[in-house]
């Protein structure tokens, strides 16, 4: 398996503009996780699903984030509109029930001017 | 609020002694832990896990869990500068479920050669 596949790397995009991550899991894992990396805050957890189902996003920020997963290969995580203090390195982690541990794509890192 | 704490470093070892990392955690109802070790610019992978009080040893690397004390340590022996990293304390809920997972800050290695 390739592993947890995020793109894009990089992303620049301008204050007040959409910007799309998107995340395909490691086949055969079910729970899906979202994170933010900032040198301030860490690696924050935003979302996770479970089989393609939503059940915690206690740690969205605000109302401009949102993600979704249509099926078990593909999630995305989105934030309209953008905002500087947007500006982290973003993971998708995949893991099946059981396990113990989290695979981490190579995240996006992203920059709003 | 859960809370894990680590000291930011950065720590620095000559080549070859031992590197000594701490994280403390505010949860008593924590049961997973685990150590994560991140390069720069890149993903959190998985060194270590440990579930129960004690020692847990992998190579040159020990885990040390005191849950009385509320306190995880790694243990690495015959440091690297290919060890020079971040490493990540992660502390969950239950067994097996990524989903609690709150993570540190990270420590900071740096191994002179």
């Amino acid at each position: 398996d390739a592993g947890v596949i995020q793109s894009p790397r990089h992303e620049v995009t301008e204050m007040g503009q959409e910007v799309t991550l998107r995340c395909k899991p490691i086949s055969g894992h079910d729970y899906l996780f979202w994170y933010r990396q900032t040198m301030m805050r860490g690696l924050e957890l935003l979302i996770y699903f479970n089989n393609n189902v939503p059940i915690d996003d206690s740690g969205m920020p605000e109302d401009r984030f949102s993600a979704k997963m249509p099926n078990a290969s593909f999630s995305t995580l989105k934030i309209q509109p953008s905002e500087p203090r947007d500006s982290a390195v973003y993971f998708c982690a995949s893991s099946r029930t059981g396990g113990t541990e989290a695979f981490f794509g190579q995240g996006t890192r992203l920059t709003v001017v | 609020q859960k809370e894990v704490e680590q000291n930011s470093g950065p720590l620095s070892v000559p080549e070859g002694a031992i590197a000594s990392l701490n994280c403390t955690y505010s949860d008593r109802g924590s049961q997973s832990f685990f150590w994560y070790r991140q390069y720069s610019g890149k993903s959190p992978e998985l060194i270590m896990f440990i579930y129960s009080n004690g020692d847990k040893e992998d190579g040159r690397f020990t885990a040390q869990l005191n849950k009385a004390s509320q306190y995880v340590s790694l243990l690495i022996r015959d440091s690297q500068p290919s060890d020079s990293a971040t490493y990540l304390c992660a502390v969950g809920g239950y067994y097996s479920g990524y989903s609690t997972l709150t993570f540190g800050k990270g420590t900071m290695l740096l191994v002179s050669p």
